[in-house]
């Protein structure tokens, strides 16, 4: 079965770093993604990782994957007021799902000063 | 190279009526989908469409239908709107399925 779950806040001091976590059951999965929604707008696609790596880190982001906990997480390094926003991450499911997107409910991150 | 366009940006419907939303996916990219996000959820899988066929379904009413272009722009269509599809919908655009998916803008749909 599908389903991706993440926690809904997470609340951080700029500066600090920001872990958001996700877990997923589907073991087909191809991709995993985190995309970052600001209030009234799309989803911007961050990061990503394939589902046969373990870590992938991308400037202030860092992605880890645990495969056998089916465990996803995003780290952002000297989080910033501008990274407020929704966090989702998402499984992309290969073969007869033919990539379709799986979705979190969005973890809320909030940036104090 | 422009991203991916969806329009209108926000419109207004009453119940009982139909409405078509727009989608143009970045150059070169054949597959496109649709989302449709509730407020305070993630978006939920509605269709995907390569090569102008649909690859995929949600579940979702036979109200909802899609089709695709040959220059690879989409249309969602609704019909018999009801106050529940209220909605954000997302267009995401990839080269190919199973690559990385990007998304638009997305389309207000606000049903009285």
């Amino acid at each position: 079965g599908e389903d991706v779950e993440q926690s809904l806040f997470l609340s951080v001091r700029e500066g600090d770093s920001s872990v958001i976590n996700c877990t997923y059951t589907d073991s087909s999965s191809t991709y995993l993604y985190w995309y970052k929604q600001e209030p009234g707008a799309g989803l911007q696609l961050l990061t990503y990782i394939f589902s046969n790596m373990d870590m992938k880190q991308d400037q202030r982001l860092t992605v880890l994957l645990n495969k056998k906990d089916k465990h996803l997480s995003l780290r952002i390094a000297d989080t910033q007021t501008g990274d407020s926003a929704i966090y989702f991450c998402a499984e992309s499911i290969g073969g007869t799902s033919y990539g379709k997107l799986t979705f979190g409910q969005g973890t809320i991150l909030t940036v104090h000063p | 190279d422009a991203g991916v366009t969806q329009s209108p940006t926000h419109l207004i419907k009453t119940r009982g009526q139909h409405v078509t939303l727009r989608c143009s996916p970045i150059s070169g990219h054949k597959s496109v989908s649709w989302y449709q996000q509730v407020l305070g959820q993630g978006p939920q899988f509605i269709f995907q469409y390569y090569e102008k066929e649909e690859r995929g379904r949600g579940n979702f009413p036979d109200r909802f239908s899609a089709r695709q272009f040959p220059n690879y722009s989409s249309e969602l269509n609704v019909n018999a709107l009801l106050l529940g599809d209220s909605a954000l919908y997302l267009c995401a655009s990839r080269r190919t399925p199973t690559v990385l998916a990007f998304f638009g803008q997305g389309t207000r749909l606000t049903v009285v």
